[in-house]
């Protein structure tokens, strides 16, 4: 089975710019959420999509969107970007059935960069 | 979710086993006790996960105290490649998902000494 997948790797943005962020989720897993992790702190949790809608989000604001499509695939989307958005960004996958959550998988994430 | 307390680091020799503890004095009867760790450069990486009965899996053991206010994740023999940021969190399983976050905290950094 593969695990997460986050395209691209790294990325340069220039501030006030927009961003989207990939994510392909573990096979069989239906429900993806994402984070930031800003240099030497923790993962702060953005938000989480199941069932192709946003069900859970973080102290972001609505410049943080995303997506889920039908094969559980996300995207993360950023608008106006500010300096303070460098970060490394998680995509995490999991399986959810009826309130049981099976343990989330990390991907390796994408290094934004904003210059 | 109840937050988690951990010291900011910990040595450990290679070969030995590494004790890292987490305090969770106010966690909730339903809530359960993850420990992820993060190698440099890496996403996290699930470790184990417990609510009452201590754990153990092919990675780690998992002991938590009766009244569930502290647990202890044991690596039972250290190596080099286990050198990372260690975290516990504790988490609700809430009906489909809904909501449902990890909430990370600093973490212990392990480090695995020659």
């Amino acid at each position: 089975e593969t695990g997460v997948t986050q395209s691209p790797t790294h990325l340069i943005k220039t501030r006030g710019q927009q961003v989207t962020l990939r994510c392909s989720s573990q096979s069989g897993h239906n429900t993806v959420s994402w984070y930031q992790q800003a240099l030497g702190q923790g993962p702060q949790f953005i938000f989480q999509y199941y069932r192709e809608e946003e069900n859970g989000r973080g102290n972001f604001p609505p410049r943080f969107s995303g997506l889920q499509f039908p094969n559980y695939s996300s995207e993360l989307n950023v608008n106006a970007l500010e300096l303070d958005d460098s970060a490394l960004y998680l995509c995490a996958s999991s399986f959810s059935w009826t309130g049981v959550n099976y343990g989330y998988t990390f991907g390796s994430g994408t290094r934004l960069t904003v210059v | 979710d109840a937050k988690t307390t951990q010291p900011p680091s910990m040595d450990c020799a290679e070969g030995r086993a590494a004790n890292l503890p987490c305090n969770h004095s106010t966690i909730s009867g339903n809530e359960y006790v993850y420990w992820y760790r993060q190698i440099h450069s890496q996403g996290p990486q699930y470790i184990i996960h417990g609510l009452k009965n201590n754990e153990t899996n092919e990675m780690a053991s998992l002991i938590i105290t009766e009244d569930r206010k502290s647990s202890t994740l044991i690596l039972p023999h250290a190596t080099l490649r286990d050198t990372a940021v260690y975290y516990c969190i504790v988490f609700r399983h809430l009906p489909n998902n809904a909501g449902n976050m990890l909430t990370f905290g600093g973490g212990t950094r392990l480090m695995v000494k020659p």
